[in-house]
């Protein structure tokens, strides 16, 4: 799986909506982008995926680089409860791929 | 309830001593992992199971076993715990390779 860069932290106003980035350069055509996030002492939770183009469900939306070396994940109106570890991961869909957690984002949300 | 769950959801045990952790799922979901989280490392894979009967190692499979004679289950067991293998264990599933992953609540095995 490739790697990817997050920073190691951030924070955002209530209300307000969290842009985490990461940077996926050595990418490759067939690797997809998952996020994940992880609430205090509780299991990891898938949020969404994708490969190229923009994706949105109800939890927040994905926003992919056109070369597909970086990427975005909104939380449109972030709350307390999102306060988390984000996990961005890229990995293919081969019979042997598997995810692959980093240290992840650490995303603070202040009241 | 349809779900993922782990059982136990803490245990200490003894150095030396065998224990299992059970992991089920409801959703007939081919893919089956077990995780482990310490701090400092992250969650790391330690098993991983394509379908009953297939499995495969991980990351860090050494000192533990798995089975899968039903889909649904998927038990890990650490056929003699040491200290190291204190940790927060994750099971997850997935129905498909494309899909996320979800994981159970995780168990707390502390090795005294």
């Amino acid at each position: 799986d490739a790697k990817t860069t997050q920073p190691t932290s951030m924070d955002c106003a209530e209300g307000r909506a969290a842009n985490l980035p990461c940077n996926h350069s050595t990418i490759s055509g067939n690797e997809y982008v998952y996020w994940y996030r992880q609430i205090h002492s509780q299991g990891p939770q898938y949020i969404i995926h994708g490969l190229k183009n923009n994706e949105t469900n109800e939890m927040a939306s994905l926003i992919i680089t056109e070369d597909r070396k970086s990427s975005t994940l909104i939380l449109p109106h972030a709350t307390l409860r999102d306060t988390a570890v984000y996990y961005c991961i890229v990995r293919d869909t081969g019979a042997n791929s598997k995810l692959t957690f980093g240290k992840g984002i650490t995303l603070s949300v202040r009241p | 309830d349809a779900g993922i769950t782990q059982s136990p959801r803490y245990k200490i045990t003894e150095t030396g001593r065998q224990v299992t952790l059970m992991c089920h799922q409801t959703w007939s979901h081919s893919y089956m992992f077990w995780y482990r989280q310490d701090l400092g490392h992250g969650l790391r894979l330690i098993y991983y199971s394509a379908a009953a009967d297939i499995t495969d190692k991980g990351e860090v499979p050494d000192g533990y076993v798995v089975s899968r004679s039903k889909t649904e289950n998927f038990p890990l067991t650490l056929e003699s715990a040491t200290r190291s293998q204190t940790s927060v264990y994750f099971c997850a599933s997935s129905g498909q390779e494309i899909y996320g992953y979800t994981f159970g609540s995780g168990t707390r095995l502390t090795v005294v």
